[in-house]
This record gives structure tokens, C-alpha cells and sequence, in this order.
């Protein structure tokens, strides 16, 4: 069956980086793009962008895109999303969600798995 | 960017009960919407896709329609495990969430 398998909860201090992991397993990890989320609480889902799995091709949220990368390890299956200059605001549950491979272009998709979720926590 | 509005925010309702939410978007998006049920801790689980296409293995009690700016999710009997919170999501334009609806026990 598909799953979404995310790393464990982090701790930061204002300023750091943070780097969260998602592997999935039960599909062919190719044929799919991941995209990442992030839901403070209390709050909306917020989508942050996704990768093209396939090609390894990105495309940022504006609000995010200075400072997140997303890259993938086709081998191992997994993707992942770094977050840098954390801010407190950037304390969230994040997740990775699959949706069909998007190329280019601003059309998005339906989410239809998504990981457990990965909480950061941005405090000092 | 396109902006969902959901409504009513909070909803009271018993087992049983047909439960209609409203999701508005800021501008035409077609038939690119899809709804989602959250439960506290929990990852968002798809139900509806193409505002009224069904998610395989969701339940016939869920139920989409609309197209353009306004959209509606029917519960048409609601189940004890029903009681959560129900988002729509915009994906013509990338990807917008709706503020939410709490589903609650009356």
C-alpha cells in the first residue's frame, strides 16, 4: 500500500536550519510528484511547493521561496525539505502529500496520500 | 492568488443529521476543487476530488458539487465518525486550503 513515511520531530533555535525527510514506499516513487505543507496550529494547511520526482524540477511557493529547497533521492525513494532562517512563526506540522507529476506552469492537484506530518518547533 | 472561503466555520450537528458546507473561491476554478476531513493529530485524508468525484474507499454518505466560484460537501447522514474538521482546496492555480469547518456534536 502507499505510504509516506516522514523523519521525527525537530527543535530549533531562531536562525538555524531544519531539514525534514519523506520516503515513500508502495508506488513507483517516479511517477509522482511530492509536494510539502505546512499547517500551524490552529490554521490551514498552507502548501510551500512541490518536486518533480522524475526530473528533480521545483516550483516554490512565493511566500517560501527564499528560503526552502526541496531536492529527492531517487534511489532511496525519498524527499526531501529544507527550511532555512527559521523564524518562531515557522513552528508548524509539516507534510509531504503526492499529487500526479507536475511539470511547469502554475496548475496544482488533489492530494490523495500524505504523510504523518513532522513537527518543528522554532524557539530559543 | 485565489482565496477559499468556507462557511458556516463551526457546525453543531447530531448523528444523523444532514450536514451541508459551503466553500466560495475568489475567482473561477472549474471543477479543480477537492475536500478533505482532519482529525485532531492527524494528516488530512482526501474524500472528494474534481468537486464531486469520489475518493475509492470513502464512504457514499460524502457527496461534491459546484463548479466556477461555489462549491458544496454533503454528508447526507452523519456518523459518529464524522465529527472533525472539513477543508476545500483550490488547485487550478497552485494550491489555496479553506479556513476549515468544525463538524462538532450538538
Amino acid at each position: 500500500q502507499v505510504q509516506l513515511v516522514q523523519s521525527g520531530a525537530e527543535v530549533r533555535k531562531p536562525g538555524a536550519s531544519v531539514r525534514v525527510s519523506c520516503q515513500a514506499s508502495g508506488y513507483t516513487f517516479t511517477s509522482y510528484s511530492i509536494n510539502w505543507l505546512r499547517q500551524a496550529p490552529g490554521q490551514r494547511p498552507e502548501w510551500m511547493g512541490w518536486i518533480n520526482t522524475a526530473n528533480g524540477n521545483t516550483k516554490y511557493s512565493q511566500t517560501f521561496q527564499d528560503r526552502v529547497t526541496f531536492s529527492r533521492d531517487t534511489s532511496a525513494t525519498t524527499a526531501y525539505m529544507d527550511l532555512r532562517r527559521l523564524k518562531s512563526e515557522d513552528t508548524a506540522v509539516y507534510y509531504c502529500a503526492r499529487t500526479i507529476l507536475l511539470s511547469f506552469g502554475d496548475l496544482g492537484d488533489y492530494f490523495d496520500y500524505w504523510g504523518q506530518g513532522t513537527l518543528v518547533t522554532v524557539s530559543s | 492568488d485565489i482565496q477559499m472561503t468556507q462557511s458556516p466555520s463551526t457546525l453543531s450537528a447530531s448523528e444523523g443529521d444532514r450536514v451541508t458546507i459551503t466553500c466560495r473561491a475568489s475567482q473561477s476554478i472549474s471543477d479543480r476543487l477537492a475536500w478533505y476531513q482532519q482529525k485532531p493529530g492527524k494528516a488530512p485524508k482526501l474524500l472528494i476530488y474534481k468537486s464531486s468525484s469520489l475518493e475509492y474507499g470513502v464512504s457514499s454518505r460524502f457527496s461534491g458539487s459546484g463548479s466556477g466560484t461555489e462549491f458544496t460537501l454533503t454528508i447526507s447522514s452523519l456518523q459518529a465518525d464524522d465529527f472533525a474538521t472539513y477543508y476545500c482546496q483550490q488547485y487550478n492555480s497552485y494550491s489555496t486550503f479553506g479556513q476549515g469547518t468544525k463538524v462538532d456534536i450538538k
